[in-house]
């Protein structure tokens, strides 16, 4: 129930292409569902995030889909560039609940080759 | 400028030692949580706490223990009974109403050597 599973676990793409990367949760409550880059050695840094009220949230190159049915919601990045080359992970929450965490996703390693 | 900090950047530690992990924010966040990462693992929570003098127990507490004894500052010691403590260690924060996002910190790397 407090699982994200996440999918790949590893992706190359290359330079202009687009990356996708999948996420499945189970607990109907979480509703706050965000996405963090990480490049090696450093903390992770949140790139998107989306609530469930909406199906698609996008920034610049990045976009969230989110299927609530489903419960699944996915990363897409447009035109992918070498320097997004990074761990990415989502994650899941209930929004602003007292006592909760993110809970993590394991991570895909994307490799974009130029 | 604001952000969270943690030291040291690497660690080594000995067999049957003690160790403590600093992590120091200056945002004013409310919550703050420490993360262990392993490759392959993602993030996985070992403590975390709302409110100064309060903490709970993440999915991976054993062999860790953490204060909140000021709401800056959130150390986490990594015990002897942790029985394989080699990870990449990320501390968090984050205002505990509006704005749900994570501020996290570079992170430290213990090695037991």
């Amino acid at each position: 129930q407090q699982q994200v599973k996440q999918s790949p676990q590893s992706l190359i793409v290359q330079k202009g292409g687009i990356s996708i990367i999948n996420c499945a949760y189970e607990n109907t409550a979480f509703d706050y569902f965000p996405w963090y880059q990480q490049f090696p050695g450093k903390g992770p840094a949140l790139l998107i995030a989306i609530r469930p009220d909406v199906s698609e949230k996008k920034e610049g190159r990045f976009t969230i889909s989110f299927n609530k049915s489903a419960k699944q919601f996915s990363l897409h990045i447009m035109d992918s560039q070498p320097g997004d080359s990074a761990t990415y992970f989502c994650a899941a929450s209930i929004w602003n609940q007292a006592g909760t965490a993110l809970i993590f996703g394991k991570g895909t390693t994307l490799s974009v080759s130029s | 400028d604001g952000g969270i900090t943690q030291s040291p950047k690497y660690l080594f530690r000995k067999e049957g030692q003690n160790v403590t992990l600093s992590c120091e924010q200056n945002l004013n966040h409310d919550a703050m949580y420490w993360y262990r990462q392993d490759p392959g693992q993602g993030l996985r929570l070992i403590y975390y706490s709302q409110i100064v003098n309060d903490f709970q127990k993440g999915d991976i507490a054993e062999g860790y223990s953490v204060s909140r004894e000021k709401k800056e500052s959130f150390p986490l010691t990594v015990t002897s009974a942790q029985k394989n403590p080699t990870a990449f260690y990320l501390c968090a924060s984050r205002l505990d109403r509006g704005n749900y996002g994570y501020t996290f910190g570079s992170g430290t790397r213990l090695t037991v050597v």
